[in-house]
């Protein structure tokens, strides 16, 4: 167990539908990533909050969106979801809030994998 | 942009040893990242290297040239549960920011024959 979690492991769902996927992160991490891995993709860098506040932004459709809520723990929303979509979504965490502090910090969760059907 | 190259495919048999190269070009550079992954699993820590030089961890090593945007992943006295996907990542800050995150290569898989 590495200390993320994340639910469920596994959705399926058709075409046209929304989605939730929910991570909490390892305790005493302030930073959740998300990451999209496809097939023919590799680990796709999606979006990142730190203590609440948006950070940075990857190669998140506008179909997607997110949040992290006062407990740490964060949200990713899919909508409209398309063929396209299926993939294994993952969620890290590090506690990495000092230029250069962290050396070893990102730890993943097991994985949300979505069939969209 | 970020762009992180490294083989696709590797074979190699058991107690052998193999070399997974990565290279980059990106901005922001703030260290290298090695993860191993088996098919669906997680992503799990293999090394790190922010500085020049070679990082050694009992099988596994890893080198770094930032100069070069060069790294290597070794892998000694390799072990049939070795055969997984390797990923090479590259930490970037934004100018200005003191938070990172991790860009990935696609990975290259490893197959440890008998």
């Amino acid at each position: 167990d590495s200390g993320v979690t994340q639910t469920p492991k596994h959705l399926i769902t058709a075409t046209g539908q929304r989605v939730t996927l929910r991570c909490s992160p390892r305790s005493g991490d302030l930073s959740v990533y998300w990451y999209q891995q496809s097939l023919d993709q590799g680990l796709q860098f999606l979006i990142q909050y730190y203590n609440g506040e948006e950070r940075a932004k990857g190669n998140i459709l506008e179909r997607f969106s997110a949040q992290q809520f006062p407990d740490l723990h964060s949200e990713l929303n899919l909508s409209s979801l398309e063929l396209g979509d299926s993939a294994l979504y993952f969620c890290a965490s590090s506690v990495t809030n000092l230029r250069g502090g962290d050396g070893y910090g990102y730890t993943f969760g097991s994985g949300t994998r979505l069939t969209v059907v | 942009g970020q762009n992180i190259d490294q083989p696709t495919e590797m074979t190699a048999t058991e107690g052998a040893i193999v070399q997974i190269n990565c290279t980059y070009q990106t901005s922001g550079f703030n260290g290298l990242f090695w993860y191993q992954q088996h098919a669906g699993e997680a992503p799990t820590f293999l090394s790190y290297n922010v500085l020049d030089g070679l990082e050694e961890k009992g099988r596994f090593s890893s080198f770094l040239s930032r100069s070069k945007g060069y790294s290597y992943l070794l892998l000694k006295e390799l072990q049939m549960k070795d055969s997984a996907s390797y990923l090479c990542a590259v930490r970037l800050f934004d100018r200005g920011s003191t938070l990172g995150r991790l860009y990935f290569g696609r990975g290259t898989q490893l197959t440890v024959w008998p």
